[in-house]
């Protein structure tokens, strides 16, 4: 079946560095891949969506690749804030057509000063 | 704000009450969703409505009953819950079930104990 892995320990940086989250998945090629920012008892946000077709994406400080051959995608968060600080979700569109997406547990990012 | 509302955001039930949670979208959305979302565990998916048609219940035990009256409004009713079932219960719309069209938008959440 279809597994995503995100790194379940939190990724701790200095201020100003670029963070870099890692989401794998297996047993499956997907359309598409979400990335959310989810706070503390809050709902996720939606960030960026990068197609099976395009290689990278961007916007503001962010970047998205997506590696089919390596069944990967990583997000990027360059000139890190404090404020960056949450836990970033991944999630992918599941196998049989249905674009209703499966999430990965999430990695937390917590940036210092 | 993401145009997805979440009533109440708090909720302490006994395990012998009734209770339900409600959620509107201001989007103009087609599809809602609710997830359960449990310390340390990736988001779960337990209702899936498009156009006002459930089209997906995953397994979710039935003393979880959703309703939904219209395409703006999600309801999701609780009764003789366990405390297993204390989570974050997370609202969710997006524009449709299609391609290009799978941005999910989700509500604040109601953070639900059971005793």
């Amino acid at each position: 079946s279809q597994k995503i892995e995100q790194n379940s320990e939190a990724l701790n940086i200095q201020e100003g560095k670029t963070a870099t989250l890692t989401c794998n998945y297996t047993n499956y090629s997907p359309a598409y891949l979400q990335w959310y920012r989810q706070d503390p008892g809050r709902g996720p946000v939606f960030l960026l969506l990068i197609r099976e077709n395009e290689k990278e994406k961007r916007k503001e400080r962010l970047k998205v690749t997506f590696d089919t051959t390596l069944k990967q995608s990583l997000f990027h968060i360059t000139a890190s804030q404090p404020a960056d600080s949450a836990t970033y979700l991944c999630a992918l569109d599941r196998p049989g057509g249905s674009y209703i997406p499966t999430f990965g547990r999430g990695t937390s990012l917590i940036v210092h000063p | 704000e993401t145009g997805v509302t979440q009533t109440p955001r708090h909720l302490v039930m006994g395990m012998t009450n009734k209770k339900s949670l409600k959620c509107e979208q201001h989007l103009g959305h087609n599809a809602m969703y609710w997830y359960k979302q449990s310390a340390k565990k990736p988001l779960e998916l337990m209702f899936v409505y498009s156009l006002e048609e459930r089209v997906e219940n995953n397994s979710v035990p039935s003393r979880f009953s959703p309703e939904c009256p219209n395409s703006s409004h999600l309801f999701l009713h609780l009764h003789t819950l366990q405390p297993e079932d204390s989570a974050l219960y997370l609202c969710a719309s997006s524009q449709d079930l299609r391609a290009a069209q799978e941005t999910q938008y989700f509500g604040p959440g109601t953070r639900l104990l059971v005793l």
